[in-house]
């Protein structure tokens, strides 16, 4: 029942963008985006809503597929405070389940 | 912002004893708190959902008697495991919202360790 995401792991060099992606077999009625640094709590970045919503965050933004159950998460001239590990987190039926994480990092 | 306060941050507990741990929001009504675990480069994994004024869902694998949750206000819920043992020990995390529309926000998370 946990959403799979994609990939688990990226590497990117300072100014380059990602794409993460997060899919889910079950109706979803919201997806949410978190960002974990090592030994802290999960920050929470952005909601997507039904209704096939995209949102953006500064150079963050991410997009809600309601018909695909899928979202996406994008990352534009990655810096490297981006980096960290990368959770969706689905919401149907009053719980909130999250995918294994992409684990992202940015190299100068 | 919205503000979740988990203490404690780390404990330290015998085998055999008990430990809890409360999750607030500060400045939101929480109708809805979760409880996670996470083990070392781990996903969350969630444990149970507690919504105010009624039971805690637990997840299927969960016991709910070595895992007792309340959530007894709508700024507060607590997570009590029962004679701890040290396959108990791992970062445990709350987080809290308001019928989810404005995201849910996690507390600080406490590492339990259990010799």
């Amino acid at each position: 029942q946990q959403p799979v995401q994609s990939p688990q792991a990226v590497i990117l060099r300072e100014g380059e963008d990602a794409v993460i992606n997060c899919s889910s077999s079950k109706a979803l009625y919201s997806v949410h985006w978190y960002r974990q640094k090592h030994g802290e709590a999960p920050v929470f970045l952005m909601i997507l809503l039904k209704g096939g919503e995209q949102k953006g965050h500064e150079k963050i933004s991410a997009s809600f597929n309601e018909k695909k159950q899928q979202s996406s998460l994008y990352l534009t001239a990655s810096q490297l405070s981006y980096s960290g590990t990368y959770f969706c987190g689905t919401e149907s039926n009053n719980d909130m389940r999250f995918g294994a994480g992409t684990r992202l990092t940015v190299k100068p | 912002g919205a503000v979740v306060s988990q203490h404690p941050s780390r404990v330290i507990c015998k085998s055999g004893t008990s430990v809890k741990i409360e999750c607030r929001s500060l400045d939101f009504q929480a109708t809805t708190m979760f409880w996670y675990r996470q083990f070392p480069k781990q996903s969350l994994m969630l444990m149970a959902t507690s919504n105010e004024g009624s039971k805690a869902t637990y997840e299927q694998g969960v016991e709910k008697d070595k895992f007792l949750i309340n959530h007894a206000s709508l700024t507060l819920s607590t997570l009590t495991v029962t004679s701890a043992h040290p396959e108990d020990s791992s970062f445990y995390i709350c987080s809290a919202g308001y019928r989810g529309r404005y995201g849910y926000t996690f507390g600080s998370g406490t590492r339990l360790t259990v010799v």
